[in-house]
């Protein structure tokens, strides 16, 4: 199985700060696509796809959300913090079965 | 508008069963994987099952092989998980979940639904 690690596991940050998150695999998820995926997910709700493919962004999902990487490290950033962003992200990677997802990084006030 | 209702969760005993139901709408059913997502109180998210657009292919995690079962009726617009042999480890918040762009399961889920809650205790 494809282990997925996330870093850091929480952290504090204010409106208008920068946010990166880290995603390893514990194989290479890069062939002709990139097979990683980020969710946000608050509490009580449903997770919600911001991106998908490592950079490609959800319809809908504001742009300050982007995505890089390749291989098995990939981030997400978030380049203004806003309100409404604070939650838990997990990566995922859907390149074979079992689908993983990272643990998750919790970003809170 | 798209959207996914799960039903059928609720208390069971250890070494029951339940069939969760997940009814689609808004958009074409049959041209898309569907898939079974679970989250443990206060946990992560962990992928269980997926089928394919035509139900052809099913994949399964390897606690649920052998004792879930995923099923799709297109022309019921449905998606199914029968699960037997219910351990108290598998007590969570069932989500079903919409890939994104093909009836191949190897894709992001851009859709969930509300979720269903599983108990098992006695």
């Amino acid at each position: 199985d494809i282990q997925m690690t996330q870093s850091p596991s929480s952290l504090s940050a204010s409106v208008g700060d920068r946010v990166t998150i880290t995603c390893r695999a514990s194989q290479s998820i890069t062939n002709f696509l990139k097979w990683i995926n980020w969710y946000q997910q608050k509490p009580g709700k449903a997770p919600k796809l911001l991106i998908y493919s490592a950079s490609s962004l959800q319809s809908g999902v504001p742009s300050r959300f982007s995505g890089s990487g390749s291989g098995t490290d990939f981030t997400l950033t978030i380049s203004s913090l806003q309100p409404e962003d604070f939650a838990t992200y997990y990566c995922q990677q859907s390149y074979t079965t079992p689908f993983t997802f990272g643990p998750g990084t919790k970003v809170d006030i | 508008e798209v959207q996914l209702l799960e039903s059928g969760g609720g208390l069971v005993q250890p070494g029951g069963s339940l069939r969760l139901s997940c009814a689609a709408s808004g958009f074409t059913f049959s041209s898309y994987a569907m898939s079974w997502v679970r989250q443990a109180p206060g946990k992560g998210l962990e992928w269980v099952s997926s089928i394919s657009g035509r139900g052809i292919s099913t994949y399964y995690a390897a606690s649920a092989k052998g004792r879930f079962t995923i099923s799709r009726d297109n022309s019921k617009n449905t998606l199914y998980l029968q699960m037997n042999s219910l351990r108290a480890d598998d007590t969570a918040v069932y989500y079903c979940a919409k890939g994104r762009e093909t009836p191949n399961p190897y894709d992001a889920f851009d859709i969930w639904g509300q979720g269903t809650v599983v108990t098992v205790s006695s």
